[in-house]
């Protein structure tokens, strides 16, 4: 089975850097993806990681360590529409699916 | 080029009643995925078609079934509904041939049942 943990809720300020941390346990581990999904919309795509380390895309960026079966997405000055729900999600090649954690609901305060 | 397209957007149902929800999926895409996503939550996988056959199936009941057409496009039925089967669900595209393949979403289909 799989099992992905991440945190339900958190709170930053406008301008300020905030890192979302991801925990899987998984086999046939075949890659990480982070997705953000604001209230009432679809999720969309962020970022992708299969090799360890830092993938940077603009103001957002995602580590990743297989060895450790852990992620963060980092997100740097913040804004007030960076409030939304982020999803972390493992895709299981045996499977063939992508398999979500519960997401962490980022609220950002001015 | 037409993303993900779901319908209906929103519906009501009472218990014990049945639905449909239809998807399209994305312009060069051959795989549907479904996925529940109750309030608060993240998706829950239901199954996955591909070649018009159910490739993969999650955690979820036989009242859950499936169909995908030649042109790719899927719909998902749910029979004798629950209030507990009240949610937003979510249909994804993707392309088989791409090992790790990226999903693409739809705006979903929120479904409330009284």
């Amino acid at each position: 089975g799989q099992n992905i943990d991440q945190p339900t809720e958190m709170t930053a300020t406008e301008g300020a850097i905030v890192q979302i941390n991801c925990t899987y346990q998984t086999s046939g581990f075949n890659g990480l993806f982070w997705y953000q999904q604001h209230a009432g919309e679809a999720p969309t795509f962020l970022s992708y990681n299969v090799l360890d380390g830092l993938e940077e895309k603009g103001r957002f960026s995602s580590f990743l360590s297989r060895s450790k079966g852990y992620s963060y997405l980092l997100l740097k000055e913040l804004q007030m529409k960076d409030s939304a729900s982020y999803l972390c999600a493992v895709w299981n090649n045996a499977g063939n699916m992508l398999t979500f954690g519960g997401g962490t609901r980022l609220m950002v305060k001015p | 080029d037409a993303g993900v397209t779901q319908s209906p957007t929103h519906l009501i149902k009472t218990r014990g009643q049945q639905v449909t929800l239809r998807c399209s999926p994305k312009s060069g895409h051959d795989t549907v995925s479904w996925y529940q996503q109750a309030l608060g939550q993240g998706p829950q996988f239901i199954f996955q078609y591909y070649e018009e056959e159910e490739r993969q199936r999650g955690n979820f009941p036989d009242r859950f079934s499936g169909h995908q057409f030649p042109n790719y496009s899927s719909e998902l039925n749910v029979n004798a509904l629950l209030l507990g089967d009240s949610a937003l669900y979510l249909c994804a595209s993707s392309l088989a041939a791409r090992v790790t393949g990226e999903l693409f979403f739809g705006e979903g289909s929120r479904l409330t049942v009284l």
